[in-house]
């Protein structure tokens, strides 16, 4: 069956840096195109990002654009999402989705922390 | 990129049917039909309910069905069962963007 899971989530300052990844199983990873959405604690869904089959062609949300970078590894079944610069307005749990215009599958999300 | 409008609220009893609406600009629907709906349980990830405006993806109940006139999107529940009690969110991709919902949070009476 279809399995995301994220890890590399924790506490940071704000202006540090973290490095999110997404494992993935049950389908050709290669297949899809891939996303980042995050969720504020207790508040609604934003899109961060998106990534082609082979990594051409990146999008981000203005919000993000310019301080996170998304990628991929298709050899490694492996989503990432490097955040530098980091806000303490950044604070979210971090979903993995399969797709780009709709997500069949969601992993449980990794929650990132940003405070002093 | 401003989230797309939903009620903050919607109520129903059991069995009856209710609709949330999701209000975007042109700019966010333009001439897509790339509108989904997503149904999220306290600490759940969220669950793909239609996508496509209409089209629901195996599995899903045919008692959630969607809609879009215009620049509004439209989730409609009918025979509203207790376990619908969630938040509900709307997306749409709008090349090469995607905007959310601010979210919708049904309660079943």
């Amino acid at each position: 069956q279809v399995q995301l899971v994220e890890s590399g989530g924790g506490l940071v300052k704000p202006g540090g840096s973290l490095r999110l990844s997404c494992a993935a199983s049950g389908f050709i990873f290669s297949d899809y195109y891939m996303s980042w959405i995050r969720q504020t604690p207790g508040k609604g869904l934003e899109w961060v990002s998106y990534i082609d089959y082979t990594s051409t062609s990146t999008y981000y949300a203005d919000s993000v654009k310019g301080r996170f970078t998304i990628s991929r590894d298709n050899a490694k079944n492996s989503l990432f999402l490097q955040m530098n610069s980091l806000r303490v307005e950044d604070t979210a749990v971090y979903f993995c989705a399969r797709g780009y215009k709709a997500d069949s599958y969601w992993g449980q999300g990794a929650l990132v922390t940003v405070s002093s | 990129q401003s989230a797309l409008t939903q009620p903050a609220s919607v109520s129903g009893s059991p069995g009856q049917s209710i609709t949330i609406s999701c209000t975007g600009t042109s700019s966010d629907f333009g001439t897509s039909n790339s509108v989904s709906w997503y149904q999220q349980h306290p600490g759940k990830a969220p669950k793909l309910l239609t996508y496509n405006v209409s089209q629901r993806p195996s599995g899903v109940s045919d008692r959630f069905s969607g809609s879009k006139s215009g620049n509004t999107a439209s989730l409609t529940i009918s025979g509203l069962q207790a376990e619908d009690e969630a938040d509900y969110y709307c997306n749409s991709y709008a090349t090469p963007n995607r905007v959310f919902g601010g979210g919708t949070k049904v309660t079943v009476l």
